[in-house]
């Protein structure tokens, strides 16, 4: 069964430091994509980067990266220059392309402070 | 109007009504999805629909009951439910089930009295 674990209930961040939220996975597919999202306190998810399993190369969206260590079934985001806009849950999921289901992680609330 | 949108925002019904939440997607996608979002619990996948057919059902009380009419549309109608259900239903959609990305509403905050 596929399941998502973030050992990291809450997270702060100074503003403009940079911050990394941990997160790990077990799946037995080889076809299958990592998210990672986020819920402002206005509750309106948003997809904010995502990793297909195949590719080896570390996704990135502006100031959002992932480090993707798929022997170690790993899938972490940085957020650099971190920003006040920035505080919200953040989830991490996975899909698998077999399966029509996507697990989420329970999430880590990231705070920033000015 | 762009996204997914979820109607109404807020929802308080007593534990005998009958409601319904309406969710409707503008992207073109193929599938569409039920989540409940509960305080310090994981997103529960409830329903999930392809192509207007169901393809998933998490064992869901039937207290819950979808209805996807078209690739556009998706209902979740409420009957005699408990205060346990009082949650964040968020409705979601993606471009079909098989591990996509997916694009959520807004959700709706429901309160059963």
């Amino acid at each position: 069964a596929q399941t998502v674990t973030q050992s990291q209930p809450e997270m702060s961040v100074q503003e403009a430091e940079t911050v990394t939220l941990s997160c790990t996975y077990d799946t037995s597919e080889s076809d299958y994509y990592l998210f990672w999202y986020k819920q402002p306190p206005s509750r309106q998810m948003i997809l904010v980067i995502r990793q297909e399993a195949y590719k080896q190369q570390n996704a990135t969206e502006n100031r959002f990266s992932v480090n993707f260590q798929k022997a170690a079934k790993s899938f972490s985001l940085k957020i650099s220059d971190s920003q006040l806009g920035d505080a919200a849950m953040y989830f991490c999921a996975l899909g698998e392309r077999l399966n029509n289901d996507m697990r989420f992680g329970a999430g880590t609330r990231l705070t920033v402070k000015p | 109007e762009t996204g997914v949108t979820q109607t109404p925002r807020h929802l308080v019904m007593g534990m005998t009504n009958k409601k319904s939440l309406k969710c409707e997607q503008h992207l073109g996608h193929n599938a569409m999805y039920w989540y409940k979002q509960s305080a310090k619990k994981p997103l529960e996948l409830m329903f999930v629909y392809s192509l207007e057919e169901r393809v998933e059902n998490n064992s869901v009380p039937s207290r819950f009951s979808p209805e996807c009419p078209n690739s556009s549309h998706l209902f979740l109608h409420l009957h005699t439910l408990q205060p346990e259900d009082s949650a964040l239903y968020l409705c979601a959609s993606s471009q079909d089930q098989r591990g996509y990305e997916q694009y959520f509403g807004p959700g709706t905050r429901l309160t059963v009295t």
